[in-house]
């Protein structure tokens, strides 16, 4: 059981340009969020999925776009890069409300737009 | 924007020493779960509380969920450099959903040798 996965671990894009983050669980999980994370902030939800087909925003969703096509992954799109996103984005997994709501965090990708 | 206040912010202490971490709000959670983050990693779960008053133990760590389910405390007993740490509290809404966990912005924890 690898859990849930994100690559890459790194990436560093000019302003403007835009990349995706690679999501995936296999813990057959039907809940799915994207976070990001920055000093003094805390985690701060962007997107979140409660099963494949079907997505939500959460608190800072500008400028991300999210998909679910699978159960197992859940890619977080930027498509024009600020330095504003300059953070730390992890990718979490979850059974929900039977589970009471108790993520399961990837490793995190660092994220730096000069 | 409901909030989940974490208390202290920082704590430094020497290995041995007892120290408590607070989460407060003033909205009522269906569940609050407490995560631990080490550097360059992900948060890790600890454990989950669902009953007002309810007191879990991990080690020489104990959680305890308020009555009221609106606050929580984890008290660590006999403090390891291994518990250095960034914990964090994450509370459920009553009745809410994915959409509605709420992060604390975290304890930031150094236990020096």
């Amino acid at each position: 059981n690898a859990g849930v996965t994100q690559t890459p671990k790194f990436q560093v894009l000019k302003t403007g340009q835009s990349m995706t983050l690679q999501c995936a669980q296999d813990m057959n999980h039907e809940y799915m969020s994207w976070y990001r994370q920055d000093p003094g902030m805390g985690l701060r939800l962007i997107h979140y999925s409660v099963g494949a087909g079907i997505t939500d925003q959460g608190e800072v969703p500008n400028g991300y776009n999210v998909s679910r096509s699978t159960t197992e992954d859940f890619p977080l799109r930027l498509l024009s890069a600020a330095p504003s996103q300059t953070s730390v984005y992890f990718c979490a997994s979850s059974y929900g409300s039977g589970g009471g709501y108790e993520q399961y965090f990837g490793p995190g990708t660092r994220l730096t737009v000069t | 924007t409901q909030l989940l206040e974490q208390s202290p912010q920082f704590l430094s202490i020497q290995e041995g020493e007892n120290l408590t971490v607070y989460c407060n709000s003033s909205s009522v959670f269906s569940s609050l779960q407490w995560y631990r983050q080490e550097p360059g990693e992900g948060p890790v779960l600890l454990v989950t509380v669902v009953t007002g008053g309810e007191v879990k133990k991990l080690k020489r760590l104990t959680f305890q969920f308020g009555d009221a389910r609106k606050d929580s405390s984890l008290h660590i007993t006999a403090a390891q450099p291994g518990d250095t740490g960034l914990y964090l509290c994450a509370g459920a809404l009553n009745g809410g959903s994915q959409g509605n966990l709420i992060f604390g912005k975290g304890t930031k924890l150094s236990v020096k040798p």
